[in-house]
């Protein structure tokens, strides 16, 4: 079984300053990690996903998360906002499955607010 | 490349009426998914099928919903009959292979009155 808990429904952070966005996993299994970030009225995106090798991972627009075994957590983070950042970000987690996919678990979502 | 492609964007209907949502997953991909986003719950997995074949349903709310996928392009959710609590916005993605990758199609958003 898997969980995903995101701290924090809600963050805000002024144009230019670092984005910290968190996420805790449980996996009984060796996980896939996500990031998807959902514009209004849009479908969700992939921002970056961790599979295996290197723990710290780059996306798209600038963001980077890392990932963490004793700590259980892929943390997403952007050293500068942008108000085109603005949006609901998701942390996803899936089960390393040689088949076909099983489906991504998804945390509740942090909406990104930035402020000018 | 089309991306996943759902209909109708849009659907009010009334209570007690069948609803049906449609979805063309991307070429080659052999994992669907289908999805329910609600300010409440978030996102809930419904079903999921691979090469066609439904792998799980649990997370489908009750016997008013069913899905089918008769072929590799294309799936449908169908809710039967309908209630207000069933408003939400409903997603399909698909995937290949083991990698968990999915894309998602921009959704269906599903008012019952």
């Amino acid at each position: 079984a898997q969980s995903v808990t995101q701290l924090g429904s809600h963050v805000s952070v002024s144009e230019g300053a670092l984005v910290l966005l968190r996420c805790n996993y449980s996996s009984s299994v060796p996980p896939y990690l996500f990031w998807y970030v959902q514009y209004p009225n849009q479908g969700l995106q992939l921002l970056l996903k961790y599979t295996t090798g290197a723990t710290l991972v780059k996306g798209i627009n600038g963001f980077e998360a890392e990932f963490k075994k004793s700590e259980t957590s892929f943390h997403l983070t952007k050293p500068s906002a942008h108000m085109s950042d603005a949006a609901e970000y998701f942390c996803a987690v899936s089960p390393i499955s040689g088949g076909g996919a099983d489906g991504l678990t998804f945390g509740k979502g942090t909406h990104l607010i930035i402020q000018p | 490349d089309a991306g996943v492609i759902q209909s109708p964007r849009h659907e009010v209907t009334e209570m007690g009426q069948e609803v049906t949502l449609r979805c063309k997953p991307i070429s080659g991909h052999n994992s669907l998914f289908w999805y329910r986003q609600t300010m409440m719950r978030g996102l809930e997995l419904l079903i999921y099928f691979n090469n066609n074949v439904p792998i799980d349903d649990s997370g489908m709310p009750e016997d008013r919903f069913s899905a089918k996928m008769p072929n590799a392009s294309f799936s449908t959710l169908k809710i039967q009959p309908s209630e207000p609590r069933d408003s939400a916005v409903y997603f399909c993605a698909s995937g290949r292979g083991s990698t968990g990758e999915l894309f998602f199609g921009e959704g269906s958003r599903l008012t019952v009155l």
